[in-house]
């Protein structure tokens, strides 16, 4: 049975860089048919996929353009777990965020329990 | 970006009766590309179709995907008690790689 449980601060000062990690259960973060996603969730912003991580092989990234500059997702298979960092966060940056796996390589079949992150001083 | 409009924003009905949700590209979206979600308070999404109208694993058959191109549907035939929440169609495969409708709420009547 797959499970996400995501951990992290839930308030990051302005210009710090924002660090979530996503722990995996029932499966390998490694998997050949899996994808780890970030997506966010905010009332001007709605839900918003953010990024992602997967290996073939070697390891894969896929950033979304609003925030590719900033942002980082990799994975540690020794804990079978995954990370997003996002740094120079704004008070736009502040929102649910969510960990999700792309089941068959897209469709988000688990997600994480969500974390309420603040950008605030 | 492939824009998706969700349509109503709020549906009222009363348990047992149909639920018609609509989702509308801004271009054409590969059917099997296309999934809805179901949200309630609190929750993380949960995933209902992919596929466009495939049911997801312990998905209840009274939900009901359909459509192609740029128009799609989401049917909860006779609406149960924990049907009420808030319901999000998705796109995979164009750049950016995922959007999401807005959402439509479908509330008790």
């Amino acid at each position: 049975h797959v499970q996400l449980q995501q951990s992290g601060p839930g308030l990051v000062k302005p210009s710090q860089t924002l660090s979530l990690t996503c722990v995996i259960s029932g499966v390998s973060v490694s998997s050949n048919s899996a994808t780890w996603n970030w997506i966010r969730q905010s009332p001007s912003r709605g839900l918003e996929w953010l990024g992602r991580t997967y290996y073939r092989s070697r390891w894969y990234n896929d950033y979304a353009v609003s925030v590719k500059s900033r942002l980082t997702v990799n994975a540690d298979i020794s804990k079978n777990e995954f990370f997003l960092h996002l740094n120079s966060v704004t008070p736009e940056d502040s929102a649910l965020y969510y960990c999700a796996r792309g089941g068959s390589g897209w469709y988000n079949d688990y997600w994480g329990q969500g974390t309420l992150v603040t950008v605030s001083s | 970006e492939i824009v998706l409009t969700q349509s109503p924003g709020t549906l009222s009905l009363s348990p047992g009766e149909r639920a018609t949700l609509s989702c509308r590209a801004s271009q054409s979206v590969t059917s099997s590309y296309l999934a809805w979600y179901q949200q309630k308070p609190g929750q993380a999404p949960r995933l209902l179709i992919y596929g466009a109208s495939s049911r997801a694993t312990g998905i209840p058959d009274r939900f009901s995907g359909s459509g192609s191109g740029t128009d799609f549907t989401l049917t909860i035939s006779r609406l149960e008690p924990e049907d009420f929440a808030v319901y999000y169609c998705q796109q995979y495969g164009s750049s950016p790689l995922y959007t999401f409708g807005q959402g439509t709420k479908v509330e008790i009547k």
